[in-house]
């Protein structure tokens, strides 16, 4: 497709496992960044990919959350030992190069029990 | 760092009412960018202001960027029940700045 996807749509998870979640950016866009939206809330910035390097992490809330960029394509954001707080929607979104519009994916919804 | 404030955080009008959102940023911007989040949905792109002053228009909704380029405001004019939905803003710091900082959106709820 022509969009930002990502998967799973949902997910829910036992406290203290790990998940991984997944974002395949618009072909072509050099640059990615995902975000965390509370029910009700904003958007948190969490990390940016310019690239396959991250050199923006500033927004990571804890070392239990880590991302990966391969082939200047597909993310991974993966959070460890999750926790009830970590329950949100994790969007994505992609842009042809840093700064420009963003272009988000339908998110994946995280519920931790 | 830099912020950017919204406000209102809520807003909830009679359906043909306008409706404004106003933007603050506590640093003057390269441009800002608005965005629309329909409920269960993710944010939409819907403007891009670059120029100082700039007043964009998108059939009922009139978009501005303050003369500082710290302020912007989208108004609403006759709102319809499809405007519901939260309304971001988000501002680049400068141009090819790595990121856009977000809003916290207003959310706008209409009676029909």
């Amino acid at each position: 497709g022509a969009g930002v996807s990502q998967s799973p749509s949902n997910k829910v998870t036992e406290k203290g496992k790990d998940v991984e979640l997944r974002c395949d950016p618009i072909s072509g866009h050099t640059a990615l960044y995902w975000y965390r939206q509370s029910l009700g809330q904003g958007l948190e910035f969490l990390i940016y990919f310019q690239g396959n390097s991250a050199p923006d992490k500033s927004g990571l809330p804890s070392d239990r959350f880590s991302a990966e960029r391969t082939g200047g394509s597909v993310s991974t954001l993966t959070i460890q030992r999750t926790q009830q707080e970590d329950s949100a929607v994790y969007l994505c979104a992609s842009t042809r190069s840093l700064g420009e519009t963003q272009y988000f994916g339908p998110g994946t919804r995280l519920l931790v029990l | 760092g830099q912020q950017v404030m919204q406000i209102p955080q809520y807003q909830h009008v009679q359906e043909g009412e306008d409706f404004t959102t106003y933007c603050n940023s506590s640093t003057t911007l390269s441009n800002i960018q608005w965005y629309k989040q329909r409920p269960g949905g993710h944010p939409v792109f819907l403007i891009q202001l670059v120029k100082s002053g700039e007043v964009k228009k998108q059939k009922r909704l009139t978009f501005q960027f303050g003369e500082a380029k710290k302020n912007s405001s989208l108004h609403i004019t006759a709102t319809q029940t499809t405007d519901v939905g939260t309304y971001f803003c988000a501002g680049q710091s400068f141009r090819g700045a790595q990121k856009l900082v977000f809003g916290q959106g207003t959310r706008l709820t209409i009676n029909p």
